[in-house]
């Protein structure tokens, strides 16, 4: 057990909707990393965030979004959700500033119809 | 820090030993990782080196790093079929700790 939890464990829904995955991190970890993984692209960075505030940027579209909340918990919001949205998302914490390993959530797979 | 290369598929006979190879671009990574991703789970983390080490040991796990040739790898003694998963390499870049990963091999163990 890593010490990462994400909800749902599983989402289905439909093209054009919106959904919502959340991420709470190990206790006492400061970042919160979200990464899309899909057969044909591999392991791809989406976004960090540090205590709230976003520190880094990677390959995420403008149709998704992510927060860090006071309580560290984190949200990546996914909308106009098209087919090859279809992916698992893996949520990772670790401590800003401190070299260290990420460590991973057990992900969020979504699947669209 | 952003083309970290690895072999696609490996295989292996049980009991022998498996290496798993990783090439990484930039010269000022901090740590580099090795993670285990298991079908329909998350990446666990095996282990770590500092940049500055040349090796590092874990029970049936060595790390070798050839800082000069930007070369990782991961030796698996007495490979189990338990070991059969996804193998990622990632270096870690200041500042944010952030993470470049690998694409991965497929590691399968021949009873």
């Amino acid at each position: 057990d890593s010490g990462v939890t994400q909800t749902p464990k599983h989402l289905i829904t439909a093209t054009g909707q919106r959904v919502t995955l959340r991420c709470s991190p190990r206790s006492g970890d400061l970042s919160v990393y979200w990464y899309q993984q899909s057969l044909d692209q591999g392991l791809q960075f989406l976004i960090q965030y540090y205590n709230g505030e976003e520190r880094a940027k990677g390959n995420i579209l403008e149709r998704f979004s992510a927060q860090q909340f006071p309580d560290l918990h984190s949200e990546l919001n996914l909308s106009s959700l098209e087919l090859g949205d279809s992916a698992l998302y893996f949520c990772a914490s670790s401590g800003y500033g401190q070299r260290g390993p990420q460590h991973f959530g057990d992900g969020t797979r979504l699947s669209i119809l | 820090g952003e083309d970290v290369e690895q072999s696609l598929f490996l295989s292996v006979r049980e009991g022998d030993s498996s290496v798993i190879n990783c090439t990484y671009t930039d010269s000022s990574s901090t740590y580099l990782y090795w993670y285990k991703q298991e079908p329909g789970a998350g990446l666990q983390l095996l282990t770590y080196i500092f940049s500055n080490m040349d090796m590092k040991q874990d029970q049936r796990l060595t790390v070798l790093l050839n800082k000069k040739d930007k070369h990782l790898s991961l030796r698996i003694a007495d490979t189990q079929t338990g070991d059969s998963a996804i193998y990622f390499c990632a270096e870690s870049m200041d500042p944010g700790n952030q993470f470049y990963f690998g694409t991965g091999t497929s590691l399968t163990v021949i009873p």
